[in-house]
């Protein structure tokens, strides 16, 4: 049973750089793509961006100029890097496993709560 | 960029109804559409994928349908459970969620 779980700072200041980290157990990151997906609070859910174990990725045009997704495959984690942050990237940040050929979420963490703020 | 556009955005329902929520493509997307239900506090759980396919371990009185644009999600008979917010999913491009439909106890 894979499961995932976020770590990372739950508050970050304006302009500066948020970081996330997405621990995978149970089974390994070096198949599947792996994901971010954020929810702010009372909103839907929106894609950030996915990898894979070879560090191919795609990012969300309307956030890739400030997205950075990486892996770890020795660690089996992966991470996400979010610059010049303002209040509207507020949310609870959720890392999540993606079944590649029908690009299906099946597999999240349980989500962590990032809040931009000074 | 495709985009996902889901009816109605909030519903009200009792328990033994049945329930359909609707979902629109701005492209065509053959059936690469999944569907997930998010209660609050949680994260999203995958409930069909690939337009009709039920995903293992979520009840029967789940389907889906449709192809193309246009996609049903239906529940045949409600249960207390079922109250949450459900989200549709292309999966033709990238992965893009609908603004996601409300249902509410009656």
């Amino acid at each position: 049973q894979v499961q995932l779980q976020e770590s990372g700072p739950g508050l970050v200041k304006p302009s500066e750089t948020l970081s996330l980290t997405c621990t995978v157990s149970g089974g390994s990151i070096s198949s599947f793509y792996w994901s971010w997906i954020r929810q702010a609070p009372g909103k839907g859910l929106e894609w950030i961006g996915y990898i894979n174990y070879s560090g191919s990725t795609n990012y969300n045009p309307s956030l890739k100029s400030r997205v950075t997704i990486s892996v770890d495959t020795s660690k089996n984690q992966f991470s996400l890097k979010l610059s010049s942050v303002t209040a509207a990237d507020t949310a609870v940040y959720y890392c999540a496993r993606v079944n590649g050929g029908n690009l299906l979420v099946d597999c999240w963490g349980q989500g962590r709560l990032v809040t931009v703020s000074s | 960029d495709i985009q996902m556009t889901q009816s109605p955005s909030s519903l009200s329902a009792s328990v033994g109804d049945r329930v359909t929520i609707t979902c629109r493509a701005s492209q065509i997307i053959s059936s690469y559409l999944n569907w997930y239900q998010q209660k609050p506090g949680k994260a999203p759980k995958l409930l069909i994928y690939a337009a009709s396919s039920l995903q293992s371990g979520v009840p029967s009185r789940f389907s889906g349908s449709g192809s193309g644009t246009d996609f049903t999600l239906t529940i045949s008979t409600l249960q207390p459970e079922d109250f949450a917010t459900y989200y549709c999913q292309e999966s033709y491009s990238t992965i893009t969620f609908g603004q996601g439909t409300r249902l509410e106890i009656k």
